[in-house]
C-alpha cells in the first residue's frame, strides 16, 4: 500500500504571509498519462473536507488562486501565498493512484 | 448541483453490523464515477474505507479485514456502506463522497456532512 508522510503537522501561520505543506508518497504517483495521482483536501472545523487539489496542481472549481500545488513523483507541495484567516484547519494530501486510497496524517493551520 | 446526505443508526452494539445510506439528490448516481466512503474517528484523521465504480466494481481498504461491503441503488438513487463484526474503534464520523469524472480523475469534489455512528453496548 501507498504511505503519505505530511510534514509538518501543524504550522501556525501569520495572516497575510505564505505557508508551505509538503506531502511525501512512498512510491510514485505518476501515470503514465503524465498526471501526478494526488490531492490535496481541507477540512475546516466542524466540515466535510473540501477537495482544493486535484492530479496534482489542478485546483478545483471555486478554490482561490492563493492555493497552488506543485510536484511529481513522490514529493509534493501545497503553497498558500498569502494566509487568510478562513484557511484555518487541517489540510490532507490523498493518493488516488489506485486502490486503497489514502490520506496523509494531515497538518493543522492555525492563526499565530 | 449533487447533494449527498448519510443516514443511518447513530448507535450500533458491539459485534454487529454497522449499515449507513448516502442519499443522494439533484442528479443521478449514475452519472458520476466513484462513490466513496471516508471515515474520521473522533480527534484522528481521515481514513478511506472503499469506493464502488458506476459500473459496480468495489474497492476496499485491507485494513478493515474483508468487514465492508459497499453497494449502490440506482433505483433510489443512493448507496449504502455495510461494516460487520464491529468494535469501538469502528466509532467515528462516516462521510460519503463522490468522484465525477469518467474521463480524467477530478477528485472527490462532493462531500455529505458526515453522520456519528458510536459502537457501544
Amino acid at each position: 500500500d501507498i504511505v503519505l508522510t505530511q510534514s509538518p503537522l501543524s504550522l501556525p501561520v501569520t495572516p497575510g504571509e505564505p505557508a508551505s505543506i509538503s506531502c511525501r508518497s512512498s512510491q510514485s504517483l505518476l501515470f503514465r498519462n503524465g498526471y501526478n495521482y494526488l490531492d490535496w483536501y481541507l477540512q475546516k472545523p466542524g466540515q466535510s473536507p473540501q477537495l482544493l487539489i486535484y492530479l496534482g496542481s489542478k485546483r478545483a472549481s471555486g478554490v482561490p488562486d492563493r492555493f497552488s500545488a506543485s510536484g511529481s513523483g513522490t514529493d509534493f507541495t501545497l503553497k498558500i501565498s498569502r494566509v487568510e484567516a478562513e484557511d484555518v484547519g487541517i489540510y490532507y494530501c490523498m493518493q488516488v493512484l489506485q486502490p486503497p486510497r489514502a490520506f496523509g496524517q494531515g497538518t493543522k493551520v492555525e492563526i499565530k | 448541483q449533487v447533494q449527498l446526505q448519510e443516514s443511518g443508526p447513530g448507535l450500533v452494539k458491539p459485534s454487529g453490523t454497522l449499515s449507513l445510506t448516502c442519499d443522494v439528490s439533484g442528479g443521478s448516481i449514475s452519472n458520476s464515477n466513484w462513490w466513496c466512503w471516508v471515515r474520521q474517528p473522533p480527534g484522528k484523521g481521515l481514513e478511506w474505507i472503499g469506493e464502488i465504480y458506476h459500473s459496480g466494481s468495489t474497492n476496499y481498504n485491507p485494513s478493515l479485514k474483508s468487514r465492508a461491503i459497499i453497494s449502490v441503488d440506482k433505483s433510489k438513487n443512493q448507496f449504502s456502506l455495510k461494516l460487520t463484526s464491529v468494535t469501538a474503534a469502528d466509532t467515528a464520523v462516516y462521510f460519503c463522497a463522490r468522484e465525477a469524472d469518467f474521463d480524467l480523475w477530478s477528485g472527490y469534489d462532493n462531500w455529505g456532512q458526515g453522520t456519528l455512528v458510536i459502537v457501544s453496548s
